[in-house]
């Protein structure tokens, strides 16, 4: 079964805790993604990985970091995290070049207060 | 740069009328053209795509044809059911050194019963 799993699905924390996003994907695809979705901003780029270990920051790497140590799971790392970044994150795969499909997770909801 | 820029929502129709969501794109590369959809609680998963300009793509009633002499990606339907209710996306897919996929801002379609 194709699938991306995000985990947890809800988090709360405070300002300037530490956050971890997991992420774990059963295609074997090579490229991940890191979205995150604001109302009326649709969905922005935070980080793209082309393999373990090859990442690129996307639109909005601001305050993020990523790590990539086996090709199924990409985690997103929030340092001292902050109010603005509340919002819901979702981590993406795909097979190859931007010309196929991406599947994505069914989201992290983060709350920072 | 790259971009997609796609009609502002919501849109609300009635159930048996017809659906146009607008669509333009912006690139200096050969794009892979896509449109998503978005339930809620859900993360977007591909309703259809199209790699080749003047080429139609179609899934679940809804079409769209990829003109590039225009740079438009219009998705359509002919009749729209209270099922379809959800946000939709265009997106743009970048192969190459900077693969990656780029998307709308998202465009909420409410269908009344």
């Amino acid at each position: 079964d194709m699938k991306v799993t995000q985990m947890p699905r809800y988090l709360i924390k405070r300002m300037g805790e530490n956050v971890l996003l997991e992420c774990g994907q059963d295609m074997s695809h090579e490229t991940m993604y890191w979205y995150r979705q604001d109302p009326g901003l649709g969905l922005q780029l935070i980080y793209i990985s082309y393999d373990v270990d090859s990442n690129s920051e996307g639109d909005i790497p601001k305050g993020y970091r990523v790590s990539r140590k086996k090709r199924e799971h990409f985690s997103l790392i929030l340092d001292s995290a902050k109010t603005n970044q509340t919002s819901v994150y979702f981590c993406a795969s795909s097979f190859g070049q931007g010309n196929t499909e991406v599947f994505f997770g069914k989201g992290t909801r983060l709350t920072v207060v | 740069g790259d971009s997609v820029t796609q009609t502002e929502g919501p849109v609300t129709l009635s159930e048996g009328t017809s659906l146009t969501v607008n669509c333009s794109y912006e690139t200096k590369q050969y794009p892979t053209l896509f449109w998503y959809v978005q339930y809620p609680g859900e993360g977007p998963q591909l309703l259809f795509k199209v790699p080749k300009a003047n080429e139609k793509g179609s899934n679940r009633g809804f079409e769209a044809t990829y003109n590039k002499e225009a740079t438009s990606f219009h998705l359509q339907k002919a009749s729209v059911q209270e099922s379809d209710s959800a946000v939709y996306y265009c997106a743009l897919g970048i192969t190459g050194n900077t693969r990656k996929l780029i998307f709308g801002l998202g465009t909420t379609l409410q269908v009344q019963p």
